[in-house]
């Protein structure tokens, strides 16, 4: 089946810190699409992309989609309080017709 | 824009019943899809409909299954419950495009966390 992986699954860091979390994958991807979970709430779209080595920002955000289609990042520059939650990335694997979520890189923060 | 509603936000069932969920797209959007979340499993695609009709399946027993409405609204049921069935049960809708589930924007809504006991 498709494998999606995404590291870390978790990580702690000290406000002011960056972040980032990757996202790979055995196959080609058409696109794919980043989601935050805030805890307690519901995934939120992020970004979508789609284009091989793709770089889009979003204030302090990152992100980036891999020459190859096959991975991706998001990088949080100096985080914030606000920034906690479960971040997800989810793939659109070539051919298939769904989206894959990975299983997420939950992130916490030391005020 | 009213977003996804879903109801009811929570449920408690016993093993063996079965549960129907509801899921209220936001208006205009005809592709609807719902996942199960655990926190041991993450995010799991069950399926998604497209006017009317089932276009993509997740590897879910038959147990699982769903429908949508002409006015797009779906429903999730979900039969002889198990107590592995407990979980947050999302329900997310996009706009969509008949020819599959390209990458468009999910918007979820809260979920119903189901607990089976």
């Amino acid at each position: 089946g498709q494998q999606v992986m995404q590291i870390p699954q978790y990580q702690h860091v000290q406000e002011g810190e960056d972040f980032t979390t990757y996202c790979n994958s055995s196959t080609t991807l058409s696109n794919i699409q980043w989601y935050k979970q805030r805890p307690g709430g519901h995934p939120v779209f992020l970004i979508q992309l789609v284009k091989s080595g793709e770089v889009k920002k979003q204030k302090r955000l990152t992100f980036q989609f891999g020459e190859a289609k096959k991975n991706s990042s998001l990088h949080i520059t100096a985080t914030q309080t606000t920034d906690v939650g479960t971040y997800f990335c989810a793939p659109l694997i070539q051919g298939a017709q769904k989206l894959v979520f990975g299983q997420g890189t939950r992130l916490t923060i030391n005020p | 824009k009213a977003g996804v509603t879903q109801t009811p936000r929570y449920l408690i069932k016993t093993r063996g019943q079965q549960v129907t969920l509801s899921c209220s797209p936001i208006s205009g959007h005809r592709s609807v899809s719902w996942y199960q979340q655990t926190p041991g499993q993450g995010l799991q695609f069950l399926f998604e409909y497209f006017s009317e009709t089932q276009r993509n399946k997740g590897n879910f027993p038959g147990r699982f299954s769903g429908r949508q409405f002409s006015n797009s609204r779906s429903e999730m049921n979900v039969s002889t419950l198990e107590l592995g069935d407990s979980a947050l049960y999302l329900c997310a809708s996009s706009s969509g495009l008949a020819g599959g589930l390209t990458a468009y924007e999910q918007y979820f809504g809260p979920g119903t966390r189901l607990t089976v006991t």
